[in-house]
């Protein structure tokens, strides 16, 4: 199994560029997470899926859109890219919200 | 809200040492605590994962425990070595609405000099 996969590794963007950061799992999980880490405040929450065609916001989804069509895949979309938006993000996933959480390698985003 | 401290910040110590890390939580209705392990640019790596009707974990040299009530859960890493050098973190799960997601907190950078 790849386990949780996520592309780009690194990306710059100009500020009110817009992008998509994907997402993948080989483990059929039905639980997915989008977290953001910044320095000094830990992981946070952005959006997560319950399964195929459900989605919720977390802690900081402002800024934010997900949709979740497969199992498979939860991509991350940046509507309108801002400075603030400069961090890593990780995607996770489990089997169910109190199992084991498996977090891909992360994506470091430059907003300019 | 729920909270997650972890203490220390840093921590630096001599290969061979046996070490505690600490995560304390404000909410103890909980229904699992995980320990991560963050090494520099990479993904976490869950550790360890303590389910609230559960005292401790055990997995190798690594031994989590996890008191509810006083919102504690240690992490034990016996005799350490270098390649244990890494970022630890906890992260609880609560179980009302609003704290039904994963809290991480901050981390603690460990160095294991040999």
């Amino acid at each position: 199994n790849a386990g949780v996969t996520q592309t780009p590794k690194f990306q710059v963007l100009k500020t009110g560029q817009s992008m998509t950061l994907q997402c993948a799992q080989d483990m059929n999980h039905e639980y997915m997470s989008w977290y953001r880490q910044d320095p000094g405040m830990g992981l946070r929450l952005i959006h997560y899926s319950v399964g195929a065609g459900i989605t919720d916001q977390g802690e900081v989804p402002n800024g934010y859109n997900v949709s979740r069509s497969t199992t498979e895949d939860f991509p991350l979309r940046l509507l309108s890219a801002a400075p603030s938006q400069t961090s890593v993000y990780f995607c996770a996933s489990s089997y169910d919200d109190t199992d084991t959480q498996y977090f891909g390698p992360g994506t470091r985003l430059t907003v300019l | 809200k729920q909270e997650v401290t972890q203490i220390p910040a840093a921590l630096s110590v001599p290969e061979g040492e046996n070490l505690v890390l600490n995560c304390s939580f404000t909410d103890s209705a909980i229904y699992n605590l995980q320990w991560f392990r963050q090494d520099p640019g990479k993904g976490l790596t869950s550790l360890l994962l303590i389910q609230s009707s559960q005292r401790e974990q055990t997995s190798g040299r690594l031994n989590a425990s996890l008191d509810k009530s006083s919102g504690r859960s240690t992490l034990y890493i016996a005799a350490s070595q270098p390649g244990d050098s890494a970022t630890y973190l906890c992260a609880v799960r609560g179980m009302a609405y609003n704290t039904d997601k994963l809290i991480f907190g901050t981390g603690t950078r460990l160095q294991v000099f040999p």
